[in-house]
């Protein structure tokens, strides 16, 4: 099964709206960490916004936020009041056994969605 | 600044050839990782290092090695290319601290003929 699921491959939203990219991520350790990528044409990969487990509180970072329900296992990002400069790959990705025992730091990502943004 | 650096940027080699992409970092992470990018398959972890003379096979490995004798670097060798090692391949670094994120370099372009 897949361990991260982007369910859209492309998305295109008119500039200034908000938009949401869904992530849902498969795993049986109660603790795990969320992170999303963006990705743009130039190819470089850029952190946006992490969520921890056991965080209390949605995270949130500038127009980024990430809607985290535990209980559905999703860790959608919304990005609010789209810019033209938001056109790129987005990537979902999750750290599993995320605790001070170090056990296990690798990544897996999903596929990613595509997010065009209309003028 | 720190950074992560990769080279080269884009490479072109033919099958059966043995081919090294560098990746160094001067943020003195003692976490290193190697990905490829696939259209459809997202990133894929290759291997990874979480110190000097530590190196573990990630979810695909068959055909890579690494060698971690420093900090700084972790190589990543191609044995012998392939046309399906063709792909785009990112390094990564990260603190051995809980809640730190991996940052990326560039990327390397690599074309198997």
């Amino acid at each position: 099964a897949q361990k991260i699921t982007q369910t859209q491959p492309g998305m295109f939203v008119q500039e200034k709206e908000a938009v949401t990219l869904d992530c849902t991520y498969d795993t049986s350790d109660p603790s795990y960490g969320l992170f999303w990528y963006k990705q743009p044409s130039s190819g470089e990969m850029i952190f946006l916004i992490y969520q921890g487990s056991y965080d209390q509180q949605n995270a949130t970072e500038g127009r980024y936020s990430l809607n985290f329900q535990k209980a559905r296992k999703s860790a959608n990002l919304v990005i609010s009041a789209s810019q033209l400069g938001d056109s790129a790959m987005y990537f979902c990705a999750m750290r599993e056994a995320y605790n001070s025992n170090f056990g296990n730091e690798k990544l897996t990502f999903g596929t990613g969605t595509r997010l065009t943004i209309i003028p | 600044d720190a950074e992560i650096t990769q080279s080269p940027r884009h490479k072109i080699t033919e099958t059966g050839r043995q081919v090294t992409l560098a990746c160094h970092q001067t943020w003195n992470h003692n976490n290193m990782f190697w990905y490829r990018q696939d259209l459809g398959h997202g990133l894929r972890l290759i291997h990874y290092s979480y110190g000097v003379q530590d190196t573990n096979k990630g979810e695909v490995s068959d055909g890579y090695s690494v060698s971690r004798s420093n900090t700084e670097d972790l190589p990543l060798t191609l044995e012998s290319a392939a046309s399906s090692q063709t792909s785009v391949y990112f390094c990564a670094s990260s603190k051995r601290e809980i809640y730190e994120t991996q940052y990326f370099g560039p990327g390397t372009r690599l074309l198997v003929l």
